[in-house]
Formats: C-alpha cells, structure tokens, sequence
C-alpha cells in the first residue's frame, strides 16, 4: 500500500520567516494530496491541497509544490505568525469512489516571537 | 450546518469492555472514514464506507467493526476493549463516488483511554 513520509517532525522558526514541510510517497498512481492543520485538542482541518495535473498551487502565504518524477510534495509557508503554530499533515489519496487517505506522521512547527 | 458529529467526546473503558462511538454527516457526503491518532504516528485509517450499504477495511482494522447505519451515520464498535487501542478516533466523510472533489471533513474526536 501507499507509504507517506514527512519531515521533519519538529520546525522552530521566528516569526516573519520561511517554513518548509517535505514529503515523499511510495505509490505513483496517488494523485492527490492535502495538507491539513491540526491545533492542540482540535480536529484536523485542510489548508490547501493538490492534483497531480498541477506543479504548484498558492493561496496567500501558503504553497505546495509537487514533484511527480521524484514522488515528494513540500509545503511552503511564508511570512510565518504565531498563529501558524500547530502540527501538519501531509497525505496522499487514490483515485476511486472514496478519497482513502494516507498520512504523514506530522510535523510541529512552532512559530517564536 | 454542524458539518461531522462525533459522540462521545471522551471515553474511559475497563480493559474487554465494549463500546460503540457514533458518527453523523450532514453534508450529503457519499463517502465515511474512521481514523485513529496516536503520538508519533499520524492518522492511520481503521475502516471506511465509500457508499451506503459498504464497508471496507483500511491499514489498521483489528479489534474494531463498523457499521453504515445510513447515509448520514457511520459507527463504530470496540467489541473487547485492549489498552492498545487507547487512542484519539476521528470519523472523517467526503463527497466520494467518482466525484473530484475529494476533500475530507474531520469530526472534533473521540479521546478514548481502555485501562
């Protein structure tokens, strides 16, 4: 089956500054990918996601970026606030009649003043 | 519009004890999920329902049944509750059935501890 493997599992970062997420899957037929944004006690919830008919996909100061030929998607966050701090998920889904999501196992960005 | 329902909130079991945690989607979502959370290892898939009237397996279903009650319901059962399976549960639904939109919506959670 699908593997998803993200890193890191812990990013410091200022505030103001970059933060990137990396992660590589094993199957080449998954064609989509979301990232989604867990906060302490609360549900995940999705931030932006990908197909794989598109490289790159922005929505204000988040980004992904997808490479098919080498199997790995990042997300890219830009100016970074105190409020981005939270754990993220990468996954990947299969085409088919239930979008079976595979995750990553997360990364904890906290976001220092 | 309270999007996925997800009952009980928390839940503590004696070790062999049963229970069955309910789900409710009122999106008109064709498709269910169970997830379960543990540290360190993300969100691993229990069971799913791409469609009333259908079950199937995912990456981590023993211990666990589930049932499609309707479109809108999704529970599932803990027969004889085992420490391992202490864990965060999260009921998930999507439009599923070839559709492309392919998002997923996450209930609050099931924080549940077997001791």
């Amino acid at each position: 089956g699908e593997n998803v493997e993200q890193h890191p599992s812990t990013l410091s970062v200022q505030e103001g500054d970059s933060a990137v997420i990396k992660c590589t899957y094993s199957d080449s037929a998954s064609n989509y990918f979301p990232w989604y944004k867990q906060e302490l006690g609360k549900r995940p919830q999705l931030i932006i996601d990908i197909r794989s008919n598109v490289g790159e996909k922005k929505d204000q100061r988040i980004a992904v970026t997808l490479n098919k030929t080498a199997k790995h998607f990042s997300l890219h966050i830009t100016e970074t606030q105190p409020e981005d701090s939270a754990v993220y998920f990468c996954a990947a889904s299969k085409p088919g009649t239930a979008s079976k999501l595979t995750f990553g196992t997360g990364t904890r960005l906290q976001v220092t003043l | 519009n309270a999007g996925v329902t997800q009952t009980p909130k928390f839940q503590v079991l004696k070790t062999g004890q049963s229970m069955t945690l309910q789900c409710a989607q009122d999106m008109n979502h064709n498709s269910m999920y169970w997830y379960r959370q543990d540290p360190g290892m993300g969100l691993r898939l229990i069971y799913y329902s791409a469609s009333e009237g259908t079950t199937d397996k995912g990456e981590v279903p023993n211990g666990y049944n589930v049932s499609r009650l309707n479109k809108r319901e999704f529970s599932l059962r803990l027969e004889s509750a085992a420490p391992s399976q202490t864990s965060v549960y999260f009921c998930a639904s999507s439009k599923g059935w070839g559709s492309f939109d392919t998002e997923a919506f996450f209930g609050q959670g099931t924080r549940l501890t077997v001791v």
